[in-house]
């Protein structure tokens, strides 16, 4: 069966430092993998995504990157974090073999940016 | 432009009573329809999911309806239990787009021993 995992649970870190958060899958070859962004009461906000190795394509224009340097590996990136980045970041996969481009969705990361 | 609207934004409800929530969306062409349940510091996990061709899905006590013709959606709650009280998001697939999805911003649900 297939797994998601996102690293870390929770993040507080201040303004003008840089970010780095994981996700892993497990269980499945080339996944389609999205990064959502989620402010307090909001509904989520699609990032990122990507159809493969080294392709990503971006959503919304921000300080914010991804990066793919393995099938199954999708990576957050900021160089400086803004008051702003605060949110719930969640990680998901999905594939064209899935009916209706289903999403999977990792447990989450709440960055808090101080 | 398009877009999910989701309504009531929060409701209260009595443990063992049933509710209904409301989506409406502007998404076209339509390819399909889903609901989520979003627990609190919690992934999104999918409930039903509905293509134009298909009036009504059941998951257990969870029951969604569409109307592809009004455009409108309802998730029916039967006999709520306190596992329920989470975020119920609607979630809508534009038929050319493989990869985004149109997001609502949830329904709110508490339910109360």
């Amino acid at each position: 069966s297939q797994t998601i995992h996102q690293w870390p649970a929770t993040l507080v870190q201040p303004v003008g430092s840089p970010l780095s958060l994981e996700c892993t899958v497990e269980g499945t070859s080339n996944p389609n993998l999205y990064w959502y962004r989620q402010a307090a009461g909001r509904g989520l906000q699609l990032l990122f995504y990507s159809v493969g190795i080294g392709q990503i394509s971006s959503e919304v224009p921000q300080n914010l990157s991804a990066s793919r340097p393995q099938d199954r590996q999708f990576i957050l990136s900021s160089k400086k974090l803004l008051l702003s980045d605060s949110g719930f970041y969640l990680c998901a996969w999905g594939g064209f073999a899935l009916t209706h481009n289903e999403q999977f969705f990792g447990p989450g990361t709440r960055l808090t940016v101080l | 432009k398009n877009q999910v609207e989701q309504s009531p934004q929060s409701l209260i409800i009595l443990e063992g009573k049933n509710c209904t929530l409301q989506c409406n969306y502007t998404v076209s062409p339509f390819s399909n329809l889903r609901w989520y349940k979003q627990d609190t510091g919690r992934g999104p996990v999918s409930l039903t999911i509905m293509t134009f061709s298909e009036n009504t899905k059941s998951n257990g006590r969870y029951t969604a309806t569409l109307d592809a013709d009004t455009k409108q959606s309802s998730l029916h709650i039967t006999a709520s239990q306190l596992s329920d009280s989470a975020s119920y998001i609607c979630v809508v697939s534009a038929f050319y787009s493989n990869y985004q999805l149109i997001w609502g911003a949830g329904t709110k649900l508490i339910i109360k021993p």
